[in-house]
């Protein structure tokens, strides 16, 4: 099973908003929506703040958001602050009853 | 305080083996999923293994299936990862994640992560 496509790094200024893409196959990311987003600072155990595409666990601001067309999600994160600058890697529920993640998005708040 | 702990990590020989155990506090843990990921120093997350609530279903990734074993024991919060024919590659930390409530419906790896324990493969 092959790591899903994130780039590498994404950047923003604080209060905008921000966009990081996750490309799949058919077989994960456009059969499922069980898309998932996490979110690590360095050191830290990774936090999920997007689960199903779009659901948001209790207690992750709404801030961000996710959503899915195709093959490909994505992650939004608007109103960027200081804190949101971390990794962030996409998962997605796959055909053979696995789990993949993508490679990682380093985020920085510039 | 809700956490998970994972131990059993640290240095083993090529070849060798380990077991690494996560012992669930303060949060449910029968009637859960859960989850095996790694990270090699430096990289992204690698999802390795899942087991259902009561123990009855596994999935492997390609890269550890054969070689790696996950199971539970409900009476003591506590999941298990045992590792077989250790290499190089397999040097990284391993996290134990907290999926959904099986027949909840949701998909998901983790809502609940712990720290993680360090796996150094080397002679």
């Amino acid at each position: 099973q092959s790591a899903l496509t994130q780039p590498p790094s994404a950047s923003g200024s604080p209060g905008q908003s921000v966009t990081i893409s996750c490309t799949g196959t058919s077989s994960d990311v456009g059969a499922y929506n069980y898309v998932s987003w996490h979110q690590q600072h360095p050191g830290k155990a990774p936090k999920l703040v997007i689960y199903e595409v779009s659901k948001r666990p209790s207690g992750v601001p709404d801030r961000f958001s996710g959503s899915k067309s195709g093959n490909t999600a994505s992650l939004t994160v608007s109103g960027l602050q200081a804190e949101d600058e971390a990794d962030y890697y996409c998962s997605s529920f796959t055909g053979s009853n696995n789990w993949v993640f993508g490679g990682g998005t380093k985020l920085t708040v510039l | 305080d809700v956490q998970l702990v994972e131990s059993g990590g640290g240095l083993v020989q090529p070849g060798g083996s380990l077991r690494l155990s996560c012992v669930a506090s303060g949060l449910a843990f029968n009637g859960h999923w859960m989850h095996w990921v790694r990270q090699a120093p430096g990289k992204g997350l690698v999802w390795l293994s899942r087991i259902n609530s009561d123990g009855s279903r596994t999935d492997f990734a390609d890269s550890v299936k054969g070689r790696f074993t996950i199971s539970r024991d409900n009476t003591k919060n506590t999941l298990f990862l045992q590792m077989n024919s250790l290499g190089a590659e397999d040097t990284a930390v391993y996290y134990c994640a907290r999926g959904p409530g099986s027949g909840s419906g949701s998909y998901y790896v983790g809502d609940y992560w712990g720290q993680g324990t360090l796996v150094t493969v080397s002679s």
